[in-house]
């Protein structure tokens, strides 16, 4: 069964900061991940796919994520931090033969002035 | 347009009405999503609709009744809810097929209050 895990249910960075939000998961096969932001009261917008072409993706607002297979690891990192970005952040998984997205617990992420 | 329009977006109802959520997409997605979304906590599948045929329904209680009447709306019906189904529902839309790579595409979501 495929799992997601994101590391730390908050993070705080100083605006300017670098930004680094954790997602691992688990799968058999390779899987097609994603990363989606929530703001207050809102649907959630993707912020960046990835689907087994490279493994650097960048996605939209600066922010970017690298797949690393060895480490089932796909971490979303933005170099600095806009107050803008206080949001809650989800990491998901979706194998390829299903319709199921699976999501993480999210991690709200808070930026200090 | 690369828009999913919910509504209402906001909606109260007492536990014996009978209401319906809507979800609408122009995108050509063949494949529509219903979710549930607690406070705090990431979103819930509940239903899934492939080429408007029910594909997935996760086990949700028959209070809530999904409906996708052709390729561009869904409906979820709603009757003698529990204040415990109070949560943001949100719609979501993909590429149709199993095989596809496609990210789901969420509306803004329709807040329900049970009273």
């Amino acid at each position: 069964a495929q799992s997601v895990t994101q590391l730390g249910s908050h993070v705080s960075v100083s605006e300017g900061a670098l930004v680094l939000l954790r997602c691992n998961y688990s799968s058999s096969v390779p899987p097609y991940l994603f990363w989606y932001v929530q703001y207050p009261n809102q649907g959630l917008q993707l912020l960046l796919k990835y689907t087994s072409a490279a493994t650097l993706v960048k996605g939209i607002n600066g922010f970017e994520a690298e797949f690393k297979k060895s480490e089932t690891s796909f971490h979303l990192t933005k170099p600095s931090a806009h107050m803008s970005d206080a949001a809650e952040y989800f990491c998901a998984v979706r194998t390829s033969g299903t319709y199921k997205y699976i999501f993480g617990t999210g991690t709200r992420l808070k930026v200090l002035a | 347009d690369t828009e999913v329009t919910q509504t209402p977006k906001h909606l109260v109802m007492g536990m014996t009405n009978k209401k319906s959520l809507k979800c609408e997409q122009h995108m050509g997605h063949r494949a529509m999503y219903w979710y549930k979304q607690k406070a705090k906590k990431p979103p819930e599948l509940m239903f899934v609709y492939s080429y408007e045929k029910l594909s997935i329904n996760e086990s949700v209680p028959s209070r809530f009744s999904p409906e996708c009447p052709n390729s561009s709306l869904l409906n979820l019906h709603l009757h003698a809810l529990q204040p415990e189904d109070s949560a943001l529902y949100l719609c979501a839309s993909s590429l149709p097929g199993v095989l596809s790579t496609g990210e789901l595409f969420f509306g803004e979501g329709s807040r329900l209050t049970v009273l």
